[in-house]
């Protein structure tokens, strides 16, 4: 099984603090990486799919950018809000399997206190 | 409204009573996929279905059963339920154009408690 790592597991934020967290995955054979905001009691949504090495991607004050040959994914946070307090997932898709096999890291929660 | 069901929502059995958890999109999505959430593992795929009639593995796939006779649902079939098996199951579904890979939409979990 591949192994996808995110970094750090928690953290504690003040509101208007900007933040940033790690997912590192299976440079070899990749195909697609993908992010997942997660609130408790209820079900991931989608932020971001990414595919190509270099590629940035921005939703409002969310964005990510994507580093395939390394492994590594970055996602940051801009002026933290209470209501982004969650639990961000990254999740790896890569070729020598099958492309529908997709491996997530065990996520970094996010707390940001008014 | 786009969405994926999953029923039951909540289930608590026994151990070896069958149980089949359901799934449906309707979104014609063709690509569909299970995952258990257990504290301290994260997300882990139990199956997936690139298409109709077209099923396979992911990693944690023992003690689990699919099918996919239709497009639209894709069942969890737990033919003999162990107390290891007792987790948050999620399914979700994804559109799968060609070189364009699509995000998971997700349903809205089935907590199931085996004893």
């Amino acid at each position: 099984i591949l192994n996808v790592e995110q970094s750090p597991q928690s953290l504690h934020v003040q509101e208007g603090d900007s933040t940033n967290f790690t997912c590192s995955f299976p440079s070899s054979n990749f195909y697609a990486l993908h992010w997942y905001r997660w609130e408790t009691a209820k079900s991931p949504e989608a932020l971001f799919v990414m595919t190509l090495n270099g590629d940035e991607k921005k939703k409002g004050r969310i964005s990510a950018t994507l580093n395939t040959k390394e492994g590594y994914s970055y996602l940051y946070i801009k002026g933290s809000q209470p209501e982004d307090s969650a639990t961000y997932l990254c999740a790896s898709m890569n070729y020598g399997g099958s492309q529908g096999n997709l491996i997530f890291g065990k996520g970094t929660k996010l707390s940001v206190k008014p | 409204e786009a969405q994926v069901t999953q029923n039951p929502r909540y289930l608590i059995t026994v151990t070896g009573k069958k149980l089949t958890v359901t799934c449906s999109q309707n979104m014609n999505h063709e690509y569909m996929s299970w995952y258990r959430q257990d504290p301290g593992l994260g997300l882990r795929q139990i199956y997936y279905s690139m298409n109709v009639e077209v099923t396979d593995k992911g990693d944690v796939p023992e003690g689990y059963k699919v099918s996919r006779k239709e497009k639209r649902n894709f069942p969890l079939i737990l033919e003999s339920p162990s107390p290891n098996q007792t987790s948050l199951y999620f399914c979700a579904s994804s559109d799968t154009r060609q070189g364009d890979v699509q995000p998971q939409h997700f349903g809205d979990g089935t907590r199931l408690s085996i004893l």
